[in-house]
């Protein structure tokens, strides 16, 4: 049971250059969401996605785009990268019907590097 | 909007040294309060979910609690392995979204 894992660990790109970074998670859970995290302001939801299916845009979601592609899989797109995106991206899912559904389980994240 | 602010930024402790965390709220509602831990170069690790004023949840050498525009993290004798950030959340009703404090990064020195 790997939990929540992401692509790449590191990631360094060219200002307009596009990326994709995936996400999946094995725990069979209906909602997954895409934080970004910068030096002292914590964790900012970008988008998330109640079900498969569905997606919507949280907090900071300006030059992102998702895919829900499956119930196991959530990607965002970076369309054309911009120094601003810098950050350190964690995807993270949880599941309503579960008791334990305030928590919500974390990957590793990735690093990225816009230049 | 929803606002959370986690005092102080940064905490040097002794080993042995208790203390504790602060997490002020504000949001209309409050459907959970949640703490994190984050080791660097790593995710969140969920710790704690306090739902109501008055509530308390330990953990090993973890202390959650919760007033009605604040909660506390304490620390008791903590041992370099706590050594962490640790972030403060909160959910609002009819919502399942979180929204997260910048943190608390503690250092304990042995």
């Amino acid at each position: 049971n790997a939990g929540v894992t992401q692509t790449p660990k590191f990631q360094v790109l060219k200002t307009g250059q596009s990326m994709t970074l995936q996400c999946a998670q094995d725990m069979n859970h209906n909602s997954m969401y895409w934080y970004r995290q910068d030096p002292g302001m914590g964790l900012r939801l970008i988008y998330y996605s109640a079900s498969e299916g569905t997606t919507d845009k949280g907090e900071v979601p300006n030059g992102y785009n998702v895919s829900r592609l499956n119930k196991r899989e959530f990607s965002l797109r970076l369309e054309s990268a911009a120094p601003s995106q810098t950050s350190v991206y964690f995807c993270a899912s949880n599941d309503p019907d579960l008791p334990s559904y305030n928590e919500q389980f974390f990957g590793p994240g990735t690093r990225l590097t816009v230049l | 909007e929803d606002q959370v602010t986690q005092s102080p930024e940064a905490l040097r402790l002794q080993e042995g040294e208790s203390s504790s965390l602060n997490c002020s709220y504000t949001v209309s509602g409050l459907r959970g309060l949640f703490w994190y831990r984050q080791d660097p170069g790593k995710g969140p690790e969920f710790l704690f979910t306090l739902y109501s004023a008055g509530e308390e949840k330990e953990k090993e050498r973890l202390k959650a609690t919760l007033t009605k525009k604040e909660s506390f993290l304490h620390i008791t004798a903590p041992k370099p392995e706590d050594s962490a950030t640790y972030l403060c959340a909160v959910r609002r009703s009819n919502d399942y979204k979180l929204s997260f404090g910048a943190g608390t990064t503690v250092t304990v020195r042995a």
